[in-house]
């Protein structure tokens, strides 16, 4: 089992790219998220899922764009790159509202 | 709006002292609290959860309390080594979604 996986670990955008972060979970978990860590902020939600065909918006949702086709994959698009956009990303999933989160390994952005 | 607090931002000890990492939420209304551990370009590893119903939840080493009405956190790390050297994070489930809000974390760090 890999539980959450994320690619890339690691991108350079140039300002005004787009790019889809990917993350896919083998746990048959039916919620997914998305989170950013930025220095001094901690992480904040940007976007989640309840199941597939469902998302809903976080704490911070404007820049990004998700779909949700299936239980395993919650890709995270970057529409129009920006340099506040420089962040480490991380994927997470869980059970239940009652369950355990686990996480991804992250992808660690810099848009320049 | 709920908020968690991590008390202190950082903390240095020498190996084998017992120490106390703090966490408080503004709101009560929680269904569980996480504790995790990240370090330095990693992912966040769960290390012990405990639903709104529980007092405390044990893990080798660890021990972690809850007292939702006073909506404080604490974990508890017997004989600290080297090797528990990390950023600590909290984090509170108050929604269905099972999303979690996160305090900025205690960095610990234990010299041989």
């Amino acid at each position: 089992n890999a539980g959450v996986t994320q690619t890339p670990k690691f991108q350079v955008l140039k300002t005004g790219q787009s790019m889809t972060l990917q993350c896919a979970q083998d746990m048959n978990h039916e919620y997914m998220s998305w989170y950013r860590q930025d220095p001094g902020m901690g992480l904040r939600l940007i976007h989640y899922s309840v199941g597939a065909g469902i998302t809903d918006q976080g704490e911070v949702p404007n820049g990004y764009n998700v779909s949700r086709s299936t239980t395993e994959d919650f890709p995270l698009r970057l529409l129009s790159a920006a340099p506040s956009q420089t962040s480490v990303y991380f994927c997470a999933t869980t059970r239940g509202r009652g369950s355990e989160a686990f996480f991804g390994q992250g992808t660690r952005l810099t848009v320049v | 709006k709920q908020e968690v607090t991590q008390i202190p931002a950082a903390l240095s000890v020498p190996e084998g002292e017992n120490l106390v990492l703090n966490c408080s939420f503004t709101d009560s209304a929680i269904y569980n609290l996480q504790w995790f551990r990240q370090d330095p370009g990693k992912g966040l590893t769960s290390l012990l959860l405990i639903q709104s119903s529980q007092r405390e939840q044990t893990s080798g080493r660890l021990n972690a309390s809850l007292d939702k009405s006073s909506g404080r956190s604490t974990l508890y790390i017997a004989a600290s080594q080297p090797g528990d050297s990390a950023t600590y994070l909290c984090a509170v489930n108050q929604g269905s979604q099972g999303n979690l809000i996160f305090g900025k974390g205690t960095k610990l760090s234990v010299k041989p």
